[in-house]
């Protein structure tokens, strides 16, 4: 089993609805949750960050944390093309010394016009 | 601000040729980190670094796979002898470390460098 698990996807989603991600890990002694987003031929970069169970907002993102069911997953209302792209999930796995992350394999989205 | 800083964005080599790839981690920051992303095996960590000192290399894939930090504002991955498997994008990686709270703080990247070994 992976550490971390995500759908490779893809996932269609027409524009403005809500595309949902899930992910799940497999240490339940994670403390911190990323999520990223790449596009083709560019770098990750940082979407949200939660630490916390429930959800936390962040514009036309959700990020919703279950430690108890170890999943996070990450909403994304009123979809644009723009956000076509690979979404990677990122959990930070207990045990590792220092500040080591482990990423998902990513779930690339694609919005339709 | 800067962010990470990578050089070179593209390397074409041929196989046993030696490969230095160069990372400027965000001042301020402690911790440094090397990723390969490749199609069949997503993004994985290679080494990462606290406070200039190597605390996990477990990902290295061998020992044709070296990694330095001689200061705080440099880092190189060096592949000797190189060989086509090694063909990736390879990306750093750098972050404040923990915040204040003690959780794992969030890692900025690099725009990471296209390696191509024939």
């Amino acid at each position: 089993q992976k550490e971390v698990e995500q759908n490779s996807g893809p996932l269609s989603v027409p524009e403005g609805a809500i595309a949902s991600l899930n992910c799940t890990y497999s240490d339940r002694g994670s403390q911190s949750f990323f999520w990223y987003r790449q596009y083709s031929g560019k770098s990750p970069e940082l979407i949200m960050f939660i630490y916390s169970n429930g959800d936390k907002e962040d514009g036309r993102f959700t990020a919703q944390l279950n430690k108890a069911s170890q999943y996070v997953s990450l909403l994304i209302r009123d979809s644009q093309p723009s956000d076509s792209a690979t979404y990677l999930c990122a959990v930070n796995i207990l045990g590792a010394a220092g500040n080591k992350l482990t990423f998902g394999g990513g779930t690339r989205v694609l919005v339709k016009p | 601000d800067a962010g990470v800083i990578q050089s070179p964005r593209h390397e074409v080599t041929e196989m046993g040729q030696e490969v230095t790839l160069r990372c400027k981690p965000i001042s301020g920051h402690n911790s440094l980190f090397w990723y390969r992303q490749t199609m069949m095996r997503g993004l994985e960590l290679l080494i990462y670094f606290n406070n200039n000192v190597p605390i996990d290399d477990s990902g290295m894939p061998e020992d044709r796979f070296s990694a330095k930090m001689p200061n705080a504002s440099f880092s190189t991955l060096k592949i000797q002898p190189s060989e086509p498997r090694d063909s990736a994008v390879y990306f750093c990686a750098s972050s404040p470390g923990r915040d204040r709270r003690g959780n794992t703080d969030t890692q900025y990247f690099g725009p990471g460098t296209r390696l191509t070994v024939l």
